[in-house]
Protein backbone atom coordinates (compact mmCIF):
# COMPACT_ATOMS: atom_id res chain seq x y z
CA UNK A 1 0.00 0.00 0.00
CA UNK A 2 3.04 2.16 0.41
CA UNK A 3 5.64 1.90 -2.13
CA UNK A 4 8.72 3.87 -2.04
CA UNK A 5 11.50 4.78 -4.73
CA UNK A 6 14.15 6.96 -4.98
CA UNK A 7 16.83 6.00 -3.08
CA UNK A 8 20.28 5.33 -4.11
CA UNK A 9 24.12 6.54 -3.92
CA UNK A 10 25.14 10.23 -3.67
CA UNK A 11 27.90 11.89 -2.72
CA UNK A 12 28.52 13.88 0.42
CA UNK A 13 26.35 17.77 0.00
CA UNK A 14 23.87 16.64 -2.86
CA UNK A 15 20.67 16.10 -3.10
CA UNK A 16 17.90 13.46 -3.88
CA UNK A 17 14.13 13.00 -3.84
CA UNK A 18 12.13 10.39 -2.23
CA UNK A 19 8.54 9.56 -3.59
CA UNK A 20 6.03 7.08 -2.02
CA UNK A 21 3.15 5.88 -4.04
CA UNK A 22 0.15 5.40 -1.97
CA UNK A 23 -2.99 3.36 -2.35
CA UNK A 24 -5.45 1.63 -0.69
CA UNK A 25 -6.70 4.00 1.34
CA UNK A 26 -7.92 7.79 0.85
CA UNK A 27 -4.55 9.22 0.96
CA UNK A 28 -5.72 12.89 1.08
CA UNK A 29 -7.55 12.44 4.70
CA UNK A 30 -4.50 11.20 5.98
CA UNK A 31 -0.87 12.64 7.82
CA UNK A 32 1.73 11.27 6.24
CA UNK A 33 5.43 10.93 7.42
CA UNK A 34 9.09 9.76 6.58
CA UNK A 35 10.79 7.39 9.00
CA UNK A 36 14.69 6.15 9.11
CA UNK A 37 16.91 3.73 9.92
CA UNK A 38 20.74 4.22 9.86
CA UNK A 39 22.41 0.85 9.11
CA UNK A 40 22.68 -0.91 12.75
CA UNK A 41 20.44 1.88 14.79
CA UNK A 42 17.21 2.34 16.07
CA UNK A 43 13.77 4.50 13.92
CA UNK A 44 13.85 8.02 13.80
CA UNK A 45 10.79 9.83 12.85
CA UNK A 46 11.79 12.49 9.91
CA UNK A 47 8.91 14.36 8.83
CA UNK A 48 5.52 14.82 8.62
CA UNK A 49 2.66 16.63 6.69
CA UNK A 50 -0.89 16.81 7.38
CA UNK A 51 -3.50 14.97 5.06
CA UNK A 52 -4.54 18.84 3.37
CA UNK A 53 -0.60 19.68 3.28
CA UNK A 54 -0.94 22.51 5.89
CA UNK A 55 0.52 21.18 8.85
CA UNK A 56 4.34 20.40 8.21
CA UNK A 57 6.98 19.62 11.12
CA UNK A 58 10.49 18.32 10.75
CA UNK A 59 12.78 16.80 13.25
CA UNK A 60 15.60 19.51 14.39
CA UNK A 61 17.97 17.53 12.40
CA UNK A 62 17.06 17.67 8.65
CA UNK A 63 15.43 21.73 9.03
CA UNK A 64 16.40 23.68 6.32
CA UNK A 65 17.68 20.63 4.26
CA UNK A 66 14.79 18.59 3.93
CA UNK A 67 11.28 19.39 2.23
CA UNK A 68 8.37 17.19 2.46
CA UNK A 69 5.47 17.36 0.25
CA UNK A 70 2.41 16.07 -0.94
CA UNK A 71 0.28 15.47 -3.84
CA UNK A 72 -3.10 14.28 -2.96
CA UNK A 73 -4.22 14.37 -6.61
CA UNK A 74 -1.75 11.53 -7.85
CA UNK A 75 -1.60 9.99 -4.21
CA UNK A 76 2.41 10.49 -3.70
CA UNK A 77 4.13 11.85 -0.82
CA UNK A 78 7.73 13.47 -1.46
CA UNK A 79 10.54 13.62 0.55
CA UNK A 80 13.09 16.30 -1.44
CA UNK A 81 17.23 15.80 0.69
CA UNK A 82 19.46 18.52 0.02
CA UNK A 83 23.15 19.07 1.81
CA UNK A 84 23.09 15.29 2.50
CA UNK A 85 25.34 14.09 4.54
CA UNK A 86 27.01 10.56 6.19
CA UNK A 87 24.76 10.43 8.78
CA UNK A 88 21.58 11.01 6.91
CA UNK A 89 22.93 7.19 5.44
CA UNK A 90 19.58 4.69 6.40
CA UNK A 91 16.53 3.16 5.29
CA UNK A 92 13.68 5.83 4.85
CA UNK A 93 10.19 4.26 5.30
CA UNK A 94 7.26 6.16 4.03
CA UNK A 95 4.69 6.29 7.21
CA UNK A 96 0.76 6.67 7.28
CA UNK A 97 -0.18 8.20 10.59
CA UNK A 98 -3.65 7.13 12.31
CA UNK A 99 -5.14 9.14 15.28
CA UNK A 100 -7.85 11.57 16.35
CA UNK A 101 -5.01 14.36 17.87
CA UNK A 102 -1.87 15.33 16.73
CA UNK A 103 -0.57 14.05 20.20
CA UNK A 104 -1.61 10.60 19.82
CA UNK A 105 -0.89 9.59 16.52
CA UNK A 106 0.54 6.23 15.50
CA UNK A 107 1.92 4.79 12.01
CA UNK A 108 -0.41 1.69 11.16
CA UNK A 109 0.71 1.32 7.59
CA UNK A 110 4.35 1.33 6.87
CA UNK A 111 5.98 0.89 3.37
CA UNK A 112 9.41 -1.33 2.44
CA UNK A 113 11.71 1.64 2.91
CA UNK A 114 14.20 2.26 -0.09
CA UNK A 115 18.02 2.65 0.94
CA UNK A 116 19.87 6.01 0.79
CA UNK A 117 23.46 5.78 0.88
CA UNK A 118 25.69 9.25 1.14
CA UNK A 119 29.46 8.53 0.28
CA UNK A 120 32.06 11.23 2.18
CA UNK B 1 19.16 10.53 19.83
CA UNK B 2 15.89 8.62 21.20
CA UNK B 3 14.26 10.25 24.59
CA UNK B 4 12.33 7.22 24.97
CA UNK B 5 14.82 4.78 27.10
CA UNK B 6 14.35 0.34 26.70
CA UNK B 7 16.22 -2.03 27.25
CA UNK B 8 18.88 -2.92 24.80
CA UNK B 9 18.01 -6.90 25.24
CA UNK B 10 15.65 -9.35 26.80
CA UNK B 11 15.25 -13.01 26.47
CA UNK B 12 13.55 -16.32 27.67
CA UNK B 13 12.28 -19.60 26.75
CA UNK B 14 9.56 -20.16 24.62
CA UNK B 15 6.40 -19.66 26.99
CA UNK B 16 7.85 -17.93 29.23
CA UNK B 17 6.84 -14.05 30.12
CA UNK B 18 9.08 -10.89 29.46
CA UNK B 19 8.26 -7.35 29.49
CA UNK B 20 9.95 -4.16 28.04
CA UNK B 21 10.13 -1.19 29.80
CA UNK B 22 9.78 2.30 28.21
CA UNK B 23 10.96 5.36 29.94
CA UNK B 24 10.40 9.02 29.25
CA UNK B 25 9.94 12.03 30.84
CA UNK B 26 6.86 14.53 31.58
CA UNK B 27 7.04 15.66 28.03
CA UNK B 28 6.33 12.67 26.29
CA UNK B 29 5.28 9.44 28.14
CA UNK B 30 4.36 11.66 31.71
CA UNK B 31 1.61 13.48 29.78
CA UNK B 32 -1.78 11.97 28.33
CA UNK B 33 0.40 11.46 25.28
CA UNK B 34 -0.33 8.04 24.54
CA UNK B 35 2.21 5.19 23.53
CA UNK B 36 2.63 3.08 20.34
CA UNK B 37 4.39 -0.48 20.04
CA UNK B 38 6.37 -1.94 16.74
CA UNK B 39 7.68 -5.27 15.93
CA UNK B 40 10.28 -5.42 13.69
CA UNK B 41 11.30 -8.79 12.41
CA UNK B 42 14.90 -9.20 11.08
CA UNK B 43 15.35 -7.37 7.54
CA UNK B 44 11.41 -6.34 7.33
CA UNK B 45 9.55 -3.34 7.62
CA UNK B 46 8.37 -1.97 11.54
CA UNK B 47 4.87 -3.63 11.95
CA UNK B 48 2.48 -1.91 14.66
CA UNK B 49 1.90 -4.17 17.76
CA UNK B 50 0.10 -2.09 19.84
CA UNK B 51 -1.58 1.50 19.88
CA UNK B 52 -3.15 3.91 22.27
CA UNK B 53 -1.40 2.57 25.43
CA UNK B 54 -2.92 -1.06 25.08
CA UNK B 55 -4.77 -1.77 22.19
CA UNK B 56 -4.08 -4.61 19.58
CA UNK B 57 -4.82 -4.44 15.89
CA UNK B 58 -6.79 -6.89 14.00
CA UNK B 59 -3.96 -10.01 14.01
CA UNK B 60 -2.25 -9.40 16.12
CA UNK B 61 -2.20 -11.98 18.80
CA UNK B 62 -3.30 -11.74 22.44
CA UNK B 63 -0.36 -13.04 24.32
CA UNK B 64 1.25 -9.44 23.39
CA UNK B 65 -0.48 -6.59 25.37
CA UNK B 66 0.37 -3.34 26.64
CA UNK B 67 -0.21 -0.42 29.68
CA UNK B 68 1.17 2.92 30.72
CA UNK B 69 2.10 4.58 33.74
CA UNK B 70 3.19 7.91 34.48
CA UNK B 71 6.54 8.26 32.51
CA UNK B 72 6.47 4.65 32.10
CA UNK B 73 5.06 2.17 29.32
CA UNK B 74 5.71 -1.66 29.23
CA UNK B 75 5.04 -4.06 26.70
CA UNK B 76 4.23 -7.56 27.85
CA UNK B 77 4.55 -10.74 25.97
CA UNK B 78 3.08 -13.46 27.64
CA UNK B 79 4.30 -17.37 26.44
CA UNK B 80 6.84 -16.10 24.37
CA UNK B 81 6.95 -18.04 20.88
CA UNK B 82 10.25 -18.23 18.41
CA UNK B 83 8.29 -15.82 15.83
CA UNK B 84 8.59 -13.45 18.84
CA UNK B 85 11.95 -12.94 18.22
CA UNK B 86 12.37 -9.40 17.03
CA UNK B 87 13.24 -5.76 17.77
CA UNK B 88 10.63 -3.56 19.76
CA UNK B 89 10.12 0.09 19.52
CA UNK B 90 8.08 1.90 21.76
CA UNK B 91 6.84 5.10 20.37
CA UNK B 92 5.39 8.63 21.50
CA UNK B 93 4.87 12.53 21.05
CA UNK B 94 7.32 14.94 23.11
CA UNK B 95 5.36 17.81 23.29
CA UNK B 96 8.73 20.05 24.54
CA UNK B 97 10.25 19.11 20.71
CA UNK B 98 7.33 18.81 19.16
CA UNK B 99 8.48 16.08 17.23
CA UNK B 100 7.41 12.34 17.03
CA UNK B 101 9.90 9.75 19.83
CA UNK B 102 10.89 5.85 19.50
CA UNK B 103 12.44 4.56 22.03
CA UNK B 104 15.87 3.19 21.71
CA UNK B 105 14.49 -0.32 20.48
CA UNK B 106 14.43 -3.77 22.28
CA UNK B 107 15.81 -6.83 20.91
CA UNK B 108 13.82 -10.09 21.71
CA UNK B 109 15.89 -13.20 21.58
CA UNK B 110 14.52 -16.73 22.46
CA UNK B 111 16.19 -18.86 23.68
Amino acid sequence: QLLESGGGLVQSGGSLRLSCAASGFTFGNFAMAWVRQGPGKGLEWVSSIHGGGDGIFYADFVKGRFTISRDNSNNVLHLQMNSLGADDTARYYCAKFEGSLLEHWYIDVWGRGTLVTVAS
Amino acid sequence: QSVLTQPPSVSGAPGQRVTISCTGSNSNTGTDHDVHWYQQLAGTAPKLLIFRNNNRPSGVPDRFSGSKSDTSASLVIAGLQAEDEADYYCQSYDSSMSAYVFGTGTQVTVL
